[in-house]
């Protein structure tokens, strides 16, 4: 069975602040897929990232980083100089090569941003 | 890139009644879609798999009866709750799956 847990259940943090979000994944599978959704409070699902389980390079996108651990089965996001905008719950997910598509979610984690 | 619509956004009804949700992949071709629910303050959970021409697939626990799903064509999957009660509303999420996987924006149902 395939499990996504995401311990932290809201974070807070002052604008200009670094913020990191956990995620810690279990699956049998070799070959698994790792994503992260960032949920606004319009509540549509905006895709930040897919990571192949066969790639453990980390990745840097704009103020988003991500480090993928294979050997502590970790997924972990990270906002550098935290915005306003970047207040919503974001979701960890995995999905298995043989259930393509169907997402396994984390619970989410709550970030808030303040001015 | 892609584009995945849900109709209605919101709707409320009253209990006993049916409702059915609609969810287009606008510039592409799916055969296969998903349906996610997501309660407030929850993670979103997979109800079902639905796939083009076939019977939908269903998570366990989730009454197939109760969510009827029909995938008639390559851009359209629609979701029925049937006889829906207070505890069905929540936020009902699709999404199509081309190489990547696209989410509408969601639906919420209120059921009174």
């Amino acid at each position: 069975a395939q499990k996504v847990t995401q311990a932290q259940t809201e974070i807070s943090v002052v604008e200009k602040e670094d913020v990191t979000l956990d995620c810690v994944y279990e699956t049998r599978d070799t070959t698994y897929y790792l994503f992260w959704y960032k949920q606004p409070p319009s509540g549509e699902l905006v895709f930040l990232i897919r990571r192949n389980s066969f790639d453990e390079q980390n990745e840097i996108s704009g103020r988003y980083s991500w480090n993928f651990q294979k050997s502590t089965s970790s997924f972990n996001f990270t906002i550098t100089a935290s915005q306003v905008v970047d207040s919503a719950v974001y979701f960890c997910a995995l999905s298995g090569t043989d259930s393509w598509g169907k997402l396994q979610f984390g619970a989410g984690t709550q970030v808030v941003v303040t001015p | 890139g892609a584009v995945v619509s849900q109709h209605p956004s919101w709707v409320i009804c009253k209990s006993g009644t049916s409702v059915k949700i609609e969810c287009r992949s606008l510039d592409f071709q799916a055969t296969t879609m998903f349906w996610y629910r997501q309660f407030p303050k929850q993670s979103l959970m997979l109800m079902a798999t639905s796939n083009e021409g076939s019977k939908a697939t269903y998570e366990q626990g989730v009454e197939k009866d109760k969510f009827l799903i029909n995938h008639a064509s390559l851009t359209l999957s629609t979701l029925t709750v049937t006889s829906a009660h207070p505890e069905d509303s929540s936020f009902y999420i699709c999404s199509a799956l081309r190489t990547e996987q696209y989410f509408g924006p969601g639906t919420r149902l209120t059921v009174t």
